[in-house]
């Protein structure tokens, strides 16, 4: 059984500093992986994408693959407020992809 | 259209009562999925379809619950008989696998079964 493991928190961070959320899967065949942040009574919005080892950056946040290990991260930096949400944790599985039950956030004003 | 567009945005039906949700995708997406989550919980994947195939059922709790998609674009997803354990929202998602394996998730069907 594919898994996506992610530790379901809450993480709670100052605002400011640097937010680390880390996701675990099974597959060692993945080849797409995908973060994506759901607000409270929103849908989940895809926020990273990472396909290759190593480090992928867009604004304040980094995505960080290592295929060996079989972990993918998440780095927010100078968290802010608005950040605290549910980040949840994708990874392709065959035809779907398998998703992780989610980090709960907070940031601390 | 533009995104993924879920209708009705919430429903409150009686016990025992039938419903259906719709789902319209992203023009061109030819797979859809429709998502189940509770109250502080994660998704739960329910139905996939791409294109002509047959479509994987193997996340439907029961067989009260049923989906449809017609013409390769718009889905309906109809629960039978309505039990309170149904309340939850609805997450209906799409995307082209061959171009891009993540998906666009629609605003979600809030159902309230009283």
């Amino acid at each position: 059984q594919k898994e996506v493991e992610q530790n379901s928190g809450p993480l709670s961070v100052p605002e400011g500093a640097i937010a680390s959320l880390n996701c675990t899967y099974s597959d060692r065949g993945s080849q797409s992986f995908f973060w994506y942040r759901q607000y409270s009574g929103k849908s989940p919005e895809l926020i990273m994408s990472i396909y290759s080892n190593g480090d992928k950056e867009d604004g304040r946040f980094t995505a960080q693959l290592n295929k060996a290990s079989q972990y993918v991260s998440l780095l927010i930096r100078d968290s802010q407020p608005s950040d605290s949400a549910t980040y949840l944790c994708a990874v392709n599985g065959g035809y779907q992809l398998i998703w992780g039950a989610g980090t709960k956030l907070i940031i601390k004003p | 259209g533009a995104g993924v567009s879920q209708s009705p945005s919430n429903k409150v039906t009686e016990k025992g009562k039938d419903v259906e949700l719709r789902c319209d995708p992203i023009s061109g997406h030819t797979a859809l999925y429709w998502y189940r989550q509770s109250l502080g919980q994660g998704l739960e994947f329910l139905i996939y379809f791409q294109g002509n195939s047959a479509p994987d059922k193997s996340g439907l709790p029961s067989d009260r619950f049923s989906a449809e998609r017609t013409g390769g674009s718009v889905s309906t997803l109809t629960i039978q008989r309505t039990q309170q354990e149904d309340s939850a929202v609805y997450l209906c998602a799409s995307n082209q696998p061959g171009l891009d394996p993540s998906y666009t998730f629609g605003s979600g069907t809030r159902l309230t079964v009283v």
